[in-house]
């Protein structure tokens, strides 16, 4: 499977635990995206990187959460001191850029967190 | 700023029935449209997609028309089965949000039984 994959797909951790998330994306692509999403409602975007360049984050990027694509390829999502409104499904996703349109973006199958 | 709104869930239909899910959008510019699925406990998959006005995506029996005179995208299916079941998630990437990210509606989730 050539796919974009994630791990740990579940993790269930006590409030203020530091949790680690790990992406693979798929490998000829350059950009690499971090997504968050909640029950009931879609995917909001936290951050991406092109390359080993983080170029944009979201304002729901809280100082407690960072994250890193050191060598360009995998990536991985830090949330420290967890609290319980961190509970969600956090959704990795590559591309390969192509400029102004046509950029598919294809997604993991997640990783989902809760915090106790 | 960029915005994408689903006509409200759950869908119930039998099988066979007709589909229409509702989206519309906010943008300026020429975004890209996009329809994704997710199964239960899964990751979200791209269903179809389409980058300019008048442009029809289409996969698995599924269609969206891009129609820019009424900003909307809605999907379409002719006859839905069982697996079919799942919620679809409309989104756009382009406009003043930059094609560096997708901008997703809240979801609508389709039940189709026997």
């Amino acid at each position: 499977d050539t796919g974009v994959s994630q791990d740990p797909r579940h993790k269930i951790t006590k409030r203020g635990q530091n949790v680690t998330f790990r992406c693979d994306p798929i490998s000829e692509h350059n950009r690499l995206y971090w997504y968050r999403q909640t029950l009931g409602q879609g995917p909001e975007f936290l951050t991406y990187f092109q390359n080993e360049a983080q170029l944009e984050k979201s304002r729901l990027l809280s100082d407690r959460f960072s994250a890193e694509r050191p060598k360009g390829s995998f990536s991985t999502l830090e949330i420290q001191r967890t609290e319980q409104g961190d509970s969600a499904m956090y959704l990795c996703a590559s591309s390969f850029s192509q400029g102004r349109s046509g950029n598919t973006i294809y997604f993991g199958e997640g990783s989902w967190l809760t915090v106790v | 700023g960029n915005s994408v709104t689903q006509m409200e869930g759950p869908v119930t239909l039998s099988e066979e029935a007709f589909l229409t899910i509702n989206c519309t959008y906010t943008a300026t510019g020429y975004p890209s449209l996009f329809w994704y699925v997710q199964y239960p406990g899964e990751g979200l998959q791209l269903l179809l997609k389409a980058t300019k006005a008048d442009d029809k995506g289409s996969n698995k029996g599924f269609e969206a028309t891009y129609r820019k005179e009424t900003t909307s995208f809605h999907l379409e299916k002719g006859s839905v089965q069982v697996s079919d079941s799942a919620v679809y998630f409309c989104a756009l990437s382009g406009g003043e949000g930059g094609y560096n990210k997708l901008i997703f509606g809240a979801g609508t989730r389709l039940a189709v039984h026997p």
